[in-house]
């Protein structure tokens, strides 16, 4: 079964580090996303990018956020300045063409922040 | 109002019995409907998608979507303690941006 990859799975930053979170999408999947969830808390829309551009950003993805293909295989987020409520799960998406593919997540990366 | 509501349980049931999970959304744009499973600090796991009224089955599983109520719910039948998870309903207008409910989690016991 194809699998979303994350790496690493836990990274902890002093506060206003920079921060790069990696992930490789399935090789044949077009529509990449970024979704966060702070624990106990839903999981929440970032940013979406298809065609190596941002489609569509949440109102979390301030300038601090970025986003990049840099190859073919990965996709990463990057957080600039990291602040103590960055603190969060941060989860890699991938889907295919058309309505009959859902998104399939990668494991997660646990960032802390302290 | 929020866009996907789900109770968040826990909902504790015996080895064996029929799970049965709720969710209602607000906004009729959202067309696609999916329920993912998460086990504890891990990703979202699909379980079933679908884009119309009516039942699907798969396995175990079967969804079930409303949309004149808005309402949709997963049925898990014989459901064993590996069942023991949290049930995310989801919910999108275009396959862009997936909405979350908050998640109901299912502890099935021995």
């Amino acid at each position: 079964e194809p699998e979303v990859t994350q790496t690493p799975s836990h990274q902890v930053t002093q506060m206003g580090q920079e921060v790069i979170l990696r992930c490789v999408p399935i090789s044949n999947h077009l529509y990449f996303y970024w979704y966060r969830q702070i624990l106990g808390q839903k999981v929440e829309f970032l940013v979406s990018f298809y065609n190596n551009e941002i489609s569509e950003k949440s109102e979390i993805f301030d300038d601090q956020f970025s986003v990049e293909r840099p190859d073919g295989s990965n996709f990463t987020l990057k957080i600039r300045s990291t602040k103590l409520e960055d603190s969060a799960m941060y989860f890699c998406a991938s889907r295919g063409q058309g309505a009959g593919y859902g998104y399939t997540f990668g494991s997660g990366t646990r960032l802390t922040v302290v | 109002q929020k866009e996907v509501e789900q109770d968040p349980g826990p909902l504790s049931v015996p080895e064996g019995a029929i799970v049965s999970l709720n969710c209602t959304y607000s906004n009729s744009a959202f067309q696609y409907f999916m329920w993912y499973r998460q086990y504890s600090r891990k990703g979202p796991e699909l379980l079933m998608y679908t884009y119309s009224s009516g039942n699907k089955e798969d396995g175990r599983f079967t969804a079930q979507v409303d949309k004149s109520s808005k309402y949709i719910s997963l049925f898990i039948r014989d459901s064993q303690p590996s069942d023991s998870a949290t049930y995310l309903c989801v919910t999108t207008d275009s396959w862009g941006k997936l909405q979350f409910g908050a998640g109901t989690q299912v502890v099935v016991t021995p």
